[in-house]
């Protein structure tokens, strides 16, 4: 199989703080990862690409400075959101794909709640 | 533009029934079509991509060119299928993905 694990799966913060999401390949390794923000009954948003060893790209009208992205090793990529605000309030889910295939594996999501 | 369509936010039938999940697309290339499927709960996992041209589940999906179209059928719908479904569009090699709206799929007994 191919596990996707996301951490933590909820998280409270205070508005002001920053908050980090980790997303980890579990059994595959993967030199991309994606990460999406989901709004409830709506469709997931993708937010960036996250690419191990070089800087992730970012879709147009995400602040690459408010959402930073770490993609250290083939199996960890994380999810920073600075200065965080009650808007940012949402769920972020990642996706891997194996080297090579174009089938996404989604992590569990992580619900973040800005205070 | 890259665009996946999904007309339907909510579908509902009773068990029994037979079900189709519209789904249209926009691409310039030559499209790669998946359908994901999240049950409540859960993560969003892979239901079933035209490449394969499978059956999952009592799901089927044809890759319309023509119509650009790319709907989600099953002949006698289950309670459990009971879901959020995703039809969605590869954007590159690298397995970036642009999603539809989702359906709701609502199985009555």
């Amino acid at each position: 199989g191919a596990v996707v694990s996301q951490h933590p799966s909820r998280v409270i913060c205070k508005s002001g703080t920053s908050v980090k999401i980790e997303c980890r390949s579990l059994d595959f390794q993967a030199t991309t990862m994606f990460w999406y923000r989901q709004f409830p009954k709506q469709s997931l948003m993708l937010m960036a690409t996250s690419n191990e060893g070089s800087k992730a790209t970012y879709e147009q009208g995400v602040e690459k400075d408010k959402f930073l992205i770490n993609h250290a090793s083939l199996t960890l990529s994380t999810l920073t959101v600075t200065s965080a605000h009650p808007e940012d309030s949402s769920f972020y889910i990642c996706s891997a794909s194996k080297i090579g295939s174009t089938e996404a594996f989604f992590g569990q999501g992580t619900r973040l709640t800005v205070v | 533009a890259q665009r996946v369509t999904q007309p339907e936010k909510l579908l509902s039938v009773f068990k029994g029934a037979p079900v189709e999940l519209k789904c249209n697309y926009s691409y310039s290339g030559s499209p790669e079509l998946f359908w994901y499927v999240q049950y409540s709960r859960q993560r969003l996992q892979l239901l079933l991509r035209h490449i394969s041209r499978e059956s999952i589940k009592g799901f089927t999906a044809d890759l319309n060119k023509g119509e650009t179209s790319f709907h989600l059928k099953k002949p006698f719908a289950q309670e459990e299928d009971s879901a959020m479904y995703y039809c969605a569009l590869v954007y590159n090699q690298g397995g970036k993905l642009i999603f539809g709206q989702g359906t709701e799929l609502s199985v009555k007994p």
